[in-house]
């Protein structure tokens, strides 16, 4: 599987809605999860199977499936939100991640 | 509490071979599948190698493949990376990964604070 992931990075200001995408190059189902990993640390889980909230995480996160493309949303951006975010397809090995993108704070 | 400890990380001659373990606790770990990821400084995550419950199934990136081995002890609670012939793109903090299910390639629920492999030429 290879993931594609756009953009590499944005900027938005506290408020704004921002949308993450990601793409597979074959059929992966909903097979698709999304981490969180702020400087420094070790990756989060956020999302698993396309659009399930992991424990923990507030419900301005969300993921959803349009045809081929899977999204990450947040909903009204935070200043905790500043992190780098990940896909991660997973329906067979080897598995495979998206490049990341980059959210910060305008 | 999960708790993954990551450890054998260091500095190392391209072409040697380094061991990196991982402790587990706070769940159980015989019941699980685990996996390794790397990520270099600065860049992406890669995954490198996974392994089932009862290491009967065990996969690894065409980066590593012939040169890494993982394995595990669920006496001990242990995950395992066994680096032979490293190389300088081998070069990368590894994180120890935990996936909910027993076998099959998932996603990971919980993540060690990575050990750091450096390879020098």
């Amino acid at each position: 599987i290879q993931m594609t992931q756009s953009p590499s990075s944005l900027s938005a200001s506290v408020g704004d809605r921002v949308t993450i995408t990601c793409r597979a190059n074959q059929d992966i189902s909903n097979y698709l999860a999304w981490y969180q990993q702020r400087p420094g640390k070790a990756p989060k889980l956020l999302i698993y199977t396309t659009s399930s909230l992991q424990s923990g995480f507030p419900s301005r996160f969300s993921g959803s499936k349009s045809g081929t493309d899977f999204t990450l949303t947040i909903s009204s951006l935070q200043p905790e939100d500043v992190a780098t975010y990940y896909c991660q397809g997973y329906n067979s090995a080897p598995l495979a991640f998206g490049g990341g993108t980059k959210v910060e704070i305008k | 509490e999960v708790q993954l400890v990551e450890s054998g990380g260091g500095l190392v001659q391209s072409g040697r071979s380094l061991r990196l373990s991982c402790a587990a606790s706070g769940f159980t770990f015989e019941n699980f599948a685990m996996h390794w990821v790397r990520q270099v400084p600065g860049k992406g995550l890669e995954w490198v190698a996974g392994i089932s419950w009862n290491s009967g199934n065990i996969g690894y990136a065409d980066s590593v493949k012939g040169r890494f081995s993982i394995s595990r002890d669920n006496a001990k609670k242990s995950l395992h990376l066994e680096m032979s012939s490293v190389r300088p793109e081998d070069t990368a903090m590894y994180f120890c990964a935990k996936t909910r299910f027993g076998s099959g390639w998932y996603y990971f629920d919980y993540w060690g604070q990575g050990t750091l492999v450096r390879v020098s030429s």
